[in-house]
């Protein structure tokens, strides 16, 4: 079975820009999350989604928003962006929503903005 | 919310030793989970334990809920052991991951 695919590894963005980050769930899985990891915060909460519904959102501004398809596949978007949205973002799947099951992290998209 | 707390924050072994991560939280839930991130970066899921105990080759995990803690076991630690270790439980509506254990196994 493949794994989750986050697409792309890398971005560089400037200020003000926005971004959109793509993640591709395990087959079957319909439960997808997203996490920012940055040194300073650690490993922080952004929402879940399951069935194409936004299950629980993490304590982050309106700028941060996701959707997930009826593929299960999932966008995560930062709209203008600031200098600490800098981070590594992760997303996972699960069998279950609400971590009720083991969660499965795709390689992580790492955002530089300058 | 709910609070995580992992000790110790860092960890240096020879290769070889065995060692214990903990992982104290605030309130009695059923759903933790340990990962570990190896220096690339990779989560990997290394157990889904709610409760009781689960062993995986030389890494075993034990969680008491109901006494709010749980103990992640490596035992005959190997160079591809270091990295970070993280327990994370789904707290009132979101995911809570501890800061870490930093694990330096050196050969």
């Amino acid at each position: 079975k493949a794994g989750v695919t986050q697409t792309p590894r890398y971005l560089i963005k400037t200020r003000g820009q926005q971004v959109t980050l793509s993640c591709s769930p395990i087959s079957g899985h319909r439960s997808v999350s997203w996490y920012q990891q940055t040194p300073g915060q650690g490993l922080q909460f952004l929402f879940e989604y399951f069935s194409e519904t936004q299950r629980n959102k993490g304590n982050f501004p309106g700028r941060f928003s996701g959707r997930q398809f009826s593929n299960s596949r999932s966008e995560m978007n930062v709209s203008t962006l600031e200098l600490g949205d800098s981070a590594l973002y992760l997303c996972a799947s699960s069998a279950a929503h609400g971590g009720y099951s083991p969660l499965h992290f795709g390689n992580g998209t790492r955002l530089t903005v300058t | 919310g709910i609070q995580v707390e992992q000790s110790p924050p860092d960890l240096i072994l020879q290769e070889g030793a065995n060692s214990t991560l903990r992982c104290n939280f605030s309130d009695s839930v059923n759903n933790l989970q340990w990962f570990h991130q190896n220096p690339w970066g990779q989560l990997i899921n290394l157990f889904y334990i709610p409760s009781g105990t689960k062993q995986n080759g030389r890494l075993s995990a034990t969680t008491v809920a109901t006494e709010r803690y749980s103990l992640l076991y490596i035992s005959s630690s190997q160079t591809t052991d270091s990295g970070v270790y993280f327990c994370a439980l789904k707290g009132n509506n979101d995911m809570r991951f501890g800061a870490g254990t930093r694990l330096t196994v050196k050969p």
